[in-house]
C-alpha cells in the first residue's frame, strides 16, 4: 500500500507566477488535509479537504490560496501571483476519516519563490 | 484555543544513552490524542508515538515511551539506547476528538543531537 504520495518534492518559482501543489492520498483514505512548515517553524494546520467538499479552511490565508479535492484525482494546493514569504515546506497528510484515525504524512513539496 | 509548548529548541545525547524531550500542552478538553512525529533531514514526518488521554497506561514503541500527565498537562518522549538514526526534528503534536475530524496541532519542535 503506497503511502502518501505529493509532487513535486521541490518547486521553484519566481515572484507573482503561479504554483500547484499535489497530493495522492492512501488509498482507501478520503481525507485530506494540508499544512504548511516555515523555516525553523512547526507544521501549521491550512485546510482540511473530502472529495468534493472542503470541510475546514480556518487555516488558509484569505487572499492567492487555494485548494481542490476532485472526484477524480489528486488533491490541488494553488497559489497564486507567489510571494517570498510563501517559500515553506507543504505537507499533505490523510486518513480514512474516522475519528479516531492517524493522519499519515507524505515527504512534502518543499517550494522556494525566487 | 489549543496550544502546544516544547521549550527545549535543541538537545543533545550520547549514543547509546537516554534522553528525554519535554511538551506540555494546554486544552480544556478532555478526549484528545497527543503525538510526537519525527522529521529527519529528509524532512518526512514519521509518526513515533500516540498516546489516547483516556489511556493511563503511557505507550511505548521499542526503544521509545512516553510520560504522560493529563492533570499536569505534560507529554515528555523517553528515548532509551539512542542511535545516530534518532538524530532529527521532534515535534509533539495535540489533536483533538471533540469534532469527528481535527486538526493537528503541532509545537515548534526539538531538534535532536546523537554524538557518537
Amino acid at each position: 500500500n503506497a503511502g502518501v504520495m505529493q509532487n513535486p518534492r521541490h518547486l521553484v518559482r519566481r515572484r507573482g507566477q503561479e504554483a500547484r501543489l499535489r497530493c495522492s492520498p492512501m488509498k482507501g483514505h478520503s481525507h485530506v488535509y494540508w499544512y504548511r512548515q516555515l523555516p525553523e517553524e512547526g507544521l501549521k494546520f491550512m485546510v482540511y479537504l473530502q472529495k468534493e467538499n472542503i470541510i475546514d479552511e480556518s487555516g488558509m490565508p484569505k487572499e492567492r490560496f487555494s485548494a481542490e479535492f476532485p472526484k477524480e484525482g489528486p488533491s490541488i494546493l494553488r497559489i497564486q501571483q507567489v510571494v517570498r514569504g510563501d517559500s515553506a515546506a507543504y505537507f499533505c497528510a490523510s486518513s480514512p476519516g474516522h475519528i479516531t484515525d492517524t493522519q499519515y504524512f507524505g515527504p512534502g513539496t518543499r517550494l522556494t519563490v525566487l | 484555543a489549543q496550544t502546544v509548548t516544547q521549550s527545549q529548541p535543541e538537545m543533545s545525547v550520547q549514543e547509546a544513552e537516554t534522553v528525554t524531550l519535554s511538551c506540555t500542552y494546554d486544552t480544556s478538553e478532555s478526549d484528545y490524542y497527543l503525538f510526537w512525529y519525527k522529521q529527519p533531514p529528509s524532512r518526512q514526518m514519521i509518526l513515533v508515538i500516540r498516546q489516547e488521554a483516556y489511556k493511563q497506561q503511557n505507550a511505548t514503541e521499542n526503544r521509545f515511551s512516553v510520560n504522560f500527565q493529563k492533570a499536569a498537562k505534560s507529554f515528555s518522549l523517553k528515548i532509551s539506547d539512542s542511535q545516530l538514526g534518532d538524530a532529527a526534528m521532534y515535534f509533539c503534536a495535540y489533536r483533538s476528538l471533540k469534532t469527528s475530524y481535527d486538526k493537528v496541532i503541532f509545537g515548534p519542535g526539538t531538534s535532536l543531537s546523537v554524538i557518537p
